[in-house]
């Protein structure tokens, strides 16, 4: 059972442009939603997270937008660079961060075009 | 040290032949995770442990997949007899107690 779904599975950007990326969740349990960048031969490295008791965080061009009502939640990229070319990761889990299991979603894999 | 080391980076085993993957968290870091990331997909939670405990192990996929972590730092994933199936990146994490996670680089493990 796939807990958190995430779309689209691949995406191409001009530089300059708005990268979104989506997920939905199931599990209404999940309370804190961590993106993840990761680019080949390295591990994921914590982007920015959010938890359900606010609507948007934005740090720097990232910003997650939460919908909790519809269990959705998305990532802009504004101002898209070459360097933001990666694969992407939205993630959810339950209780604190350093105690709760990370459910992944797919990844999407962006390509910003110079 | 400054990250989370895993070595080796690169194993190729042989179908049946057992394997040892290490991981060096960050000093201090208490919690400390497994994940299995297959080739294009998300990775998947194997095990947990808080310094030396193993709390959670529900994410390892058999009984050929065992953890330790017996002094609460360093901590190794062995798998035994080894099937092309486990052929994957094998990454650990490790937090501060209420902190976001570190990942490694990873093991990518390919079974021939």
């Amino acid at each position: 059972q796939q807990q958190v779904k995430q779309s689209p599975q691949s995406l191409i950007v001009q530089k300059g442009g708005i990268s979104i990326i989506n997920c939905a969740y199931e599990n209404t349990a999940f309370d804190y939603f961590p993106w993840y960048q990761q680019f080949p031969g390295k591990g994921p490295a914590l982007l920015i997270a959010i938890r359900p008791d606010v609507s948007e965080k934005k740090e720097g061009r990232f910003t997650i937008s939460f919908n909790k009502s519809a269990k959705q939640f998305s990532l802009h990229i504004m101002d898209s660079q070459p360097g933001d070319s990666a694969t992407y990761f939205c993630a959810a889990s339950k209780g604190s961060s350093n105690t709760g299991k990370l459910i992944f979603g797919q990844g999407t894999t962006l390509q910003v075009k110079p | 040290g400054a990250g989370v080391s895993q070595s080796p980076r690169y194993k190729v085993a042989k179908r049946g032949q057992d394997v040892a993957l290490r991981c060096d968290p960050i000093s201090g870091h208490v919690s400390l995770f497994w994940y299995q990331q297959a080739l294009g997909q998300g990775p998947e939670f194997l095990t947990y442990f808080q310094n030396e405990a193993q709390l959670d192990k529900s994410g390892l996929p058999s009984d050929r997949f065992f953890a330790e972590r017996p002094e609460g730092s360093v901590s190794t994933l062995k798998i035994q007899r080894t099937q092309q199936e486990d052929s994957a990146v094998y990454l650990c994490a490790s937090s501060l107690q209420g902190g976001s996670y570190t990942f490694g680089s990873g093991t990518r493990l390919t079974v021939v």
